[in-house]
C-alpha cells in the first residue's frame, strides 16, 4: 500500500526566501505523485504532478518539484516565496492512472514580510 | 477544463436525518469517483471508490452503511450520510477521473455541519 510522509507540518519562511516543502513516499509499484495547493476553506487545486518522464516537473505559480527514485522523494521547491503562496499543501501519491490518491498529512507554509 | 462540482457547498443537518452530496462530473464521464473526507486542519482521508454501476469499494473502518455511495450514471455520483450526528461534520471532497487517465479532478468540497 503507498503512504506519504510530509516532513514538517508547519514551514515559515521569508517573503522573497526559498521554499522547501518534503515530501517523501512508499509505493510498491512505479508512483505518481502530486502536489496540491489548499486555501482555507476552499478545495485542492494541483500545483504539479509526476507521471513519467522527466523527473524534474515544473508546475504553476512558479513551483517544481524532482522525482527521486533512490531517495523516494518528491520535494516541492520554489525560489521566491510571495504572500499569496501561504496556505496548506498536500503531497500525494497513486498506483497509477485512474487510482485513489493517498495524501500526506499536509504542510502549512508561512511567509512573513 | 474538465470540471467536478459538488452541491451542497455547505450544508447544516440535524442530529438523525440524512444528508445527500452530489458529485458531477459537467463536461467528462467519470468512469471512477473518489470520496474524501477532511477534519479541521487534517489531511484527506479516502472514504470509499465508486466505478459507474458498481457498488462502492469502502476504506477500512468507514461505515459503509452510513456513508451511502452511489455512483448511478457516469456524470453523477453521491454521498449520502445517514443518522448524521455532530461527529460526522466534516468537509467532503469528491474527485473524479475517466478511463485510464492520469488526471483526476477535485470538486470544491461541501461542508456539512450536524447540529
Amino acid at each position: 500500500a503507498q503512504s506519504v510522509t510530509q516532513l514538517g507540518s508547519h514551514v515559515s519562511v521569508s517573503e522573497g526566501a526559498l521554499v522547501l516543502l518534503r515530501c517523501n513516499y512508499s509505493s510498491s509499484v512505479p508512483p505518481y505523485l502530486f502536489w496540491y495547493v489548499q486555501y482555507p476553506n476552499q478545495g485542492l487545486q494541483l500545483l504539479l504532478k509526476y507521471t513519467t518522464g522527466a523527473t524534474l516537473v515544473k508546475g504553476i505559480n512558479g513551483f517544481e518539484a524532482e522525482f527521486k527514485k533512490s531517495e523516494t522523494s518528491f520535494h516541492l521547491t520554489k525560489p521566491s516565496a510571495h504572500m499569496s503562496d501561504a496556505a496548506e499543501y498536500f503531497c500525494a501519491v497513486s498506483d497509477g492512472a485512474g487510482t485513489a490518491l493517498i495524501f500526506g498529512k499536509g504542510t502549512t507554509l508561512s511567509v512573513s514580510s | 477544463g474538465a470540471v467536478v462540482s459538488q452541491h451542497p457547498s455547505r450544508v447544516i443537518c440535524k442530529s438523525g436525518t440524512s444528508v445527500k452530496i452530489e458529485c458531477r462530473s459537467l463536461d467528462f464521464q467519470a468512469t471512477t469517483m473518489f470520496w474524501y473526507r477532511q477534519f479541521p486542519k487534517k489531511s484527506l482521508m479516502l472514504m470509499a471508490t465508486s466505478n459507474e454501476g458498481s457498488k462502492a469499494t469502502y476504506e477500512q473502518g468507514v461505515e459503509k452503511d452510513k456513508f451511502l455511495i452511489n455512483h448511478a450514471s457516469l456524470t453523477l455520483s453521491t454521498l449520502t450520510v445517514t443518522s448524521a450526528h455532530p461527529e460526522d461534520s466534516s468537509f467532503y471532497i469528491c474527485s473524479a477521473t475517466y478511463g485510464k487517465g492520469d488526471t483526476i479532478y477535485f470538486g470544491e468540497g461541501s461542508w456539512l455541519t450536524v447540529v
